[in-house]
């Protein structure tokens, strides 16, 4: 079946612009997580929603950073205003559920994200 | 802070010998931990699990061992084929009521030489 998807892949910003990353999750999958990856480096945990309801929100760096999964499916991440320290590659992941074997996360191919 | 770690961050081996990955952490409130392989531009694809309970479980040419006493994680494959050359991350999740999140390490760069 289809896994996790997201779109844009690659994304070129002007520092202060914003932007918007988009994630389809796999169909019936109830979690859903976002990660940073920085170069060479393993990926850092933004944020996590259980259907539509945003349950941690611990990660995100700083208020520019806002997510959103209004049905319980899609999940858009934004980030307003981009600096340069932004640019890092954007992964989604989504899971059946939350514990037991439903916790396993898929990882979609994330969106590269370059500010400049 | 508490964080995963990895012993080694590049691995060279010769097609068809054994490879392992390992891996320290250090979160004693962790229960569950994962192996993910990622290839460049690609995101990180599962392979293999364990819980806190277990001290071994095998996959399909992988093998992962936990030693819980000195919080040390491993990935074995077996018959290492140059298709097995990527980014291995070990990652953990703790025993938490409400923390859903994985934890990940640095990541070792596994090259298989013809």
């Amino acid at each position: 079946g289809a896994g996790v998807s997201q779109s844009p892949r690659y994304k070129v910003a002007k520092r202060g612009q914003d932007v918007a990353l988009r994630c389809d999750p796999i169909s019936g999958h109830v979690s859903l997580f976002w990660y940073q990856q920085a170069l060479g480096q393993g990926p850092e945990f933004l944020t996590y929603f259980q259907n539509e309801a945003q349950l941690d929100k611990s990660g995100l760096p700083s208020d520019r950073f806002f997510a959103e999964r209004p049905e319980g499916s899609v999940s858009t991440l934004k980030i307003q205003r981009t600096q340069q320290e932004d640019s890092a590659v954007y992964l989604c992941a989504s899971s059946l559920g939350t514990s037991g074997r439903k916790e396993t996360q898929y990882f979609g191919p994330g969106t590269r994200l370059l500010v400049l | 802070g508490e964080s995963v770690g990895l012993h080694l961050p590049t691995l060279s081996v010769q097609e068809g010998d054994n490879s392992i990955i390992n891996c320290a952490y250090s979160n004693s409130a962790s229960d569950y931990f994962i192996w993910y392989k990622q290839e460049s531009g690609k995101g990180p694809q599962f392979i293999i699990d364990i819980r806190s309970n277990m001290d071994k479980r095998q996959g399909q040419r992988v093998t992962v061992l936990l030693n819980k006493t000195v919080k040390h994680l491993s990935l074995q494959i077996a018959a290492t084929q140059p298709g097995d050359s990527a980014v291995y991350f070990c990652a953990e999740k703790e025993r938490s009521g409400s923390a859903r999140q994985l934890t990940f390490g640095s990541g070792t760069q596994l090259t298989v030489l013809p």
